[in-house]
């Protein structure tokens, strides 16, 4: 996968308030993909993004992807303690082996 | 439950010891992927596999570790002579081929002592 970086890499927040973490590339992504991994778990699918400008809502939960395929986003409104967790965006360049960065740490306090 | 597995959950080992871990991919997925993870970190790629055969592998796959999927369907990775440095969750992931989202099972927690 092509390399993006993720911001912000840690985030505290209180129960209720919004949460945004942003991935940027300087190259042209065909496609991000984002999990979410909560403390002592395992990688788990979140959704995909391909087309330029896309927005998929899940929930509380808003992805968006740039339009120039550049960037993209994960929105959390009014945070829940089930938020808690590391979340990676990720490029998928091939559709095989995943490169996870070092992804968002969450805390919510409750 | 029809998710990956895997096999050990755990596993302490002594320094130079071998030690094998297994994992059952979701029955009808054809690919299937190897990481590393420690702590602070986001899983590493290690290898991974289209049925039985072995596609690629990372260079972080030293000669010390090797990997099989004899029928196509559980995998096996070994580590011979561990060392400290071992000490990392393994995960397991598959995939259907063409699809991008991998599912992961619960992970092989090693600690090398």
């Amino acid at each position: 996968g092509q390399q993006v970086m993720q911001i912000p890499q840690y985030q505290h927040v209180q129960e209720g308030e919004d949460f945004t973490t942003y991935c940027n590339s300087s190259t042209t992504l065909s496609n991000i993909q984002w999990y979410k991994q909560r403390p002592g778990g395992h990688p788990v699918f979140l959704i995909q993004l391909v087309k330029s400008g896309e927005v998929k809502k899940q929930k509380r939960l808003t992805f968006q992807f740039g339009e120039a395929k550049k960037n993209s986003s994960l929105h959390i409104t009014a945070t829940q303690t089930t938020d808690v967790g590391t979340y990676f965006c990720i490029s998928g360049g091939s559709n095989y082996k995943l490169t996870f960065g070092k992804g968002t740490l969450l805390t919510v306090n409750p | 439950d029809t998710g990956v597995s895997q096999d050990p959950r755990h596993k302490i080992t002594k320094r130079g010891q071998n030690v094998t871990f297994r994992c059952d991919p979701i029955s009808e997925h054809n690919r299937l992927y190897w990481y590393r993870q420690t702590l602070g970190q986001g899983p590493e790629f290690l290898t991974y596999f289209q049925n039985e055969a072995q596609l690629e592998k990372s260079r972080l796959l030293s000669d010390r570790f090797s990997a099989e999927r004899p029928k196509g369907s559980f995998s096996t990775l070994e580590i011979q002579h561990t060392e400290q440095g071992d000490s990392a969750m393994y995960l397991c992931a598959s995939s259907t081929e063409g699809a991008y989202e991998q599912y992961f099972g619960p992970g092989t927690r090693l600690t090398v002592t």
